[in-house]
C-alpha cells in the first residue's frame, strides 16, 4: 500500500497568513493526488485533484503543486472559513489511501 | 443538483452484518463517467477508503476489509450498497458514500453524502 505522510499534523495560523501543507508519498504516484477539506460534522469537500487542478467553485486562494512523491497544498491568505482539517489522497493505485490529516486552527 | 444520501441502521451488534445504502439523485448511477465509493471515518480519526463500484458491477476493495466487504449496485433504483460482515467495535465509524469522477486515468471523489454514524455495540 502507498503511505501518505502529511506535515504538519497541526498548525496554528492567523487570518491572512499564507499556509502550506505537505503530503509525502511512500512511492511515486505521478500527479494522482487530491486534497480535501473537512469541517467538524461535515463530509470532506474536494479542493484540488490531479495535484494542481482546482475543483470548480473552490476559491483561487487554494492551490496545489507537486508530482512524484512530494506535494503541497497552499492557502495564499487564510480566511475564517478555512479553519478545518485537510487530507490528501492518492489515486494512483489501489488500495486508495489518505494522509493522516492536518488540522488548521486559529492562532 | 447531485445528492447522495446514506441510509441504514445506526446501531449494529458485534458479529452481525452492517448494511448501508446510498441513494443517488440528480445523476444516473449508470453514467460511464463515474464510479461510486464508500469511505469511513472512526470518531476523531482519519479517512479510510472501503471500496468502489462501477455501474457494470466491477468492484475494487481495500484488502484490509476485502474478506468481509461487498459493494453492489442497483441501477433500477439508482442506488449502491455496502455490506460489512462480522463487525466489531473497530468498525464503529461515520460511513460516507461518494461519487468518483474519472477523466481517462485521473480520478477524484467529487461529491460526498453527509455521512451516517454506525455504532457497533451490544
Amino acid at each position: 500500500d502507498i503511505q501518505l505522510t502529511q506535515s504538519p499534523s497541526f498548525l496554528s495560523a492567523s487570518v491572512g497568513d499564507r499556509v502550506t501543507i505537505t503530503c509525502r508519498a511512500s512511492q511515486a504516484i505521478s500527479s494522482y493526488l487530491a486534497w480535501y477539506q473537512q469541517k467538524p460534522g461535515q463530509a470532506p469537500k474536494l479542493l484540488i485533484y490531479a495535484a494542481s487542478i482546482l475543483q470548480s467553485g473552490v476559491p483561487s486562494r487554494f492551490s496545489g503543486s507537486g508530482s512524484g512523491t512530494e506535494f503541497t497544498l497552499t492557502i495564499s491568505s487564510l480566511q475564517p472559513e478555512d479553519f478545518a482539517t485537510f487530507y490528501c489522497q492518492q489515486l494512483n493505485s489501489y488500495p486508495l489511501t489518505f494522509g493522516g490529516g492536518t488540522k488548521v486552527q486559529i492562532k | 443538483q447531485l445528492q447522495l444520501q446514506e441510509s441504514g441502521p445506526g446501531l449494529v451488534k458485534p458479529s452481525e452484518t452492517l448494511s448501508l445504502t446510498c441513494t443517488v439523485s440528480g445523476d444516473s448511477i449508470s453514467s460511464s463517467t463515474y464510479y461510486w465509493g464508500w469511505i469511513r471515518q472512526p470518531p476523531g480519526k482519519g479517512l479510510e477508503w472501503i471500496g468502489n463500484i462501477y455501474y457494470s458491477g466491477t468492484t475494487y476493495y481495500n484488502p484490509s476489509l476485502e474478506s468481509r466487504v461487498a459493494i453492489s449496485v442497483d441501477t433500477s433504483k439508482n442506488q449502491f450498497s455496502l455490506k460489512l460482515t462480522s463487525v466489531t467495535a473497530a468498525d464503529t465509524a461515520v460511513y460516507y458514500c461518494a461519487r468518483v469522477a474519472h477523466l481517462v486515468v485521473i480520478y477524484y471523489f467529487d461529491s460526498w453524502g453527509q455521512g451516517t454514524l454506525v455504532t457497533v455495540s451490544s
